[in-house]
């Protein structure tokens, strides 16, 4: 059973930084290109970042761009993002997702996400 | 970047009604798109990609149609279970966009 466990959320202030981590188990890590989708409280889904299977390639939102990095341990089959100067904007939940296959793709397994608050 | 507009964005209905939502690209996608549904509090879940392949599981009253810069998600007969929120994706490029969404509420 594919499971993806988000961890790392919580109250940071406008400027601070964050690291979230997300667990994966169920499948093999390494073949599969991963992503991160944040919602915002009462929004829409907004895909933020994806990685390539090896993490070689990475691919961002405009609105997270040189502020945010993704990351993956396949060793560790850990899928990371580092979250620096954060802003009232970024509050949200943030939901880690596997991808269909080895290309960018839709998301066909999800984690239960993890709420990230940006406020002084 | 790829821009989707979903329509309508609140649609009020009862049960046993065919719903109809629309979603349309900022430019050609082809077939790569795939229709998600939310309910509050919990993650997405895919319902249909490559526009009209229906994930495993997935209920036979949901179908998906469309290419080019159209689409349409289609559920024959609104059960209970249907009342959510629905997004559309395009993962034709490296900016895998989301549509707005469209909540089904109870008419």
């Amino acid at each position: 059973e594919v499971q993806l466990l988000e961890s790392g959320g919580g109250l940071v202030q406008p400027g601070g930084s964050l690291r979230l981590s997300c667990a994966a188990s169920g499948f093999t890590f390494s073949n599969y290109v991963m992503t991160w989708v944040r919602q915002a409280p009462g929004k829409g889904l907004e895909w933020v970042s994806s990685i390539s299977s090896s993490g070689s390639t990475t691919y961002y939102a405009d609105s997270v761009k040189g502020r945010f990095t993704i990351s993956r341990d396949n060793s560790k089959n850990t899928l990371y993002l580092q979250l620096n100067s954060l802003r009232a904007q970024d509050t949200a939940v943030y939901y880690c997702a596997k991808d269909d296959s080895n290309s960018v793709a839709f998301c066909d397994y999800w984690g239960q996400g993890t709420l990230v608050t940006v406020s002084s | 970047d790829i821009q989707m507009t979903q329509s309508p964005s609140t649609l009020s209905t009862s049960i046993g009604d065919r719903v109809t939502i629309t979603c349309r690209a900022s430019q050609s996608i082809s077939t790569w798109l795939a229709w998600y549904q939310q309910k509050p509090g919990k993650a997405p879940k895919v319902l249909i990609y490559k526009a009209s392949t229906l994930e495993s599981g997935v209920p036979s009253r949901f179908s998906g149609s469309g290419s080019g810069t159209e689409f349409t998600l289609t559920i024959s007969s609104l059960q209970p279970d249907d009342f959510a929120t629905y997004y559309c994706q395009q993962y034709n490029d490296y900016s895998p966009a989301f549509g707005q969404g469209t909540k089904v509420e109870i008419k």
